[in-house]
C-alpha cells in the first residue's frame, strides 16, 4: 500500500516569510514528486514537480527531494495571503505514463497579513 | 482544447438513483485518471486509462461503479444505484507519458 503522509496543520505564517511544507512517502520505487495547490471548493493546481535528488527552484516555490530519506518539502519565500490554501504533495509510481498519482491529505496553510 | 473538460458540474440524485459524469481531457493527452474527494482533502484513486483501455481500477468499487473512455467521445463515469456515501466531488485529470496530471474543475455529485 503507497503512502503519503503529510502534516494536516493548519499552519500559520506571517506574511513576508518563508513557509515550509514536508511529506513523506513509503514507495521507494516511487519516480515523480509533485506539488499541488488548492483553494476551498476549487480543484487542484500544479505549483512544483520534481524528479531528481535536490532543490528545484521556481519564482518564489523551491522543491526539495530526498529520495533516500523518501522526503520532499515545498518553500515558498516571501509568503502572501494569497498563499493561503490547501498544499497536496502527491507521488507517482514507476508503472509508467498511466501510474496514477498517490495523495497526501494535504497540509492547510494560513499566511496571516 | 486546452482544459480538461468535466460536466456536470453540480449533480443531484435520490438514494438508488444513477449518477453519470463526464470528462473530456486535454487534446493529445493519452492518460486518463478519476478521483474522487470526500471530506475536504482526502483524494482517493478510483481508476486510469491509457487511450481507451483500462490500466488500473483497483479503486473502483466495481459493484456499482463502472468507467469508459472511448474514441471520439468524452470520458465517462457511471454510478449505478448511488449511496449517501458517494457524496464527493469527482475530479478527472489528463497527462501524457509521466507529465504531471493536471485537472478539472470536478463535478460535485450530492446523494439525498
Amino acid at each position: 500500500q503507497k503512502e503519503v503522509e503529510q502534516n494536516s496543520g493548519p499552519l500559520s505564517v506571517p506574511e513576508g516569510a518563508i513557509a515550509s511544507l514536508n511529506c513523506t512517502y513509503s514507495d521507494r520505487g516511487s519516480q515523480s514528486f509533485f506539488w499541488y495547490r488548492q483553494y476551498s471548493g476549487k480543484s487542484p493546481e500544479l505549483i512544483m514537480f520534481i524528479y531528481s535528488n535536490g532543490d528545484k527552484e521556481d519564482g518564489r516555490f523551491t522543491a526539495q527531494l530526498n529520495k533516500a530519506s523518501q522526503y520532499v518539502s515545498l518553500l515558498i519565500r516571501d509568503s502572501q495571503p494569497s498563499d493561503s490554501a490547501t498544499y497536496l504533495c502527491a507521488v507517482r509510481g514507476s508503472g509508467g505514463g498511466a501510474d496514477g498519482l498517490t495523495f497526501g491529505k494535504g497540509t492547510h496553510l494560513i499566511i496571516q497579513p | 482544447g486546452e482544459e480538461v473538460a468535466q460536466t456536470p458540474k453540480h449533480l443531484v440524485r435520490g438514494e438508488g438513483q444513477k449518477a453519470k459524469l463526464y470528462c473530456a481531457p486535454i487534446k493529445g493527452h493519452s492518460y486518463v485518471f478519476w478521483y474522487q474527494q470526500v471530506l475536504k482533502n482526502e483524494f482517493k484513486f478510483l481508476i486510469s486509462f491509457q487511450n481507451e483501455n483500462v490500466f488500473d481500477e483497483t479503486g473502483m468499487p466495481k459493484e456499482r461503479f463502472s468507467a469508459k473512455c472511448l474514441p471520439n467521445s468524452p470520458c465517462s463515469l457511471e454510478i449505478q444505484a448511488t449511496k449517501l456515501e458517494d457524496s464527493a466531488v469527482y475530479f478527472c485529470a489528463s497527462s501524457q507519458w509521466f507529465s504531471p496530471l493536471h485537472f478539472g474543475n470536478g463535478t460535485r455529485l450530492t446523494v439525498t
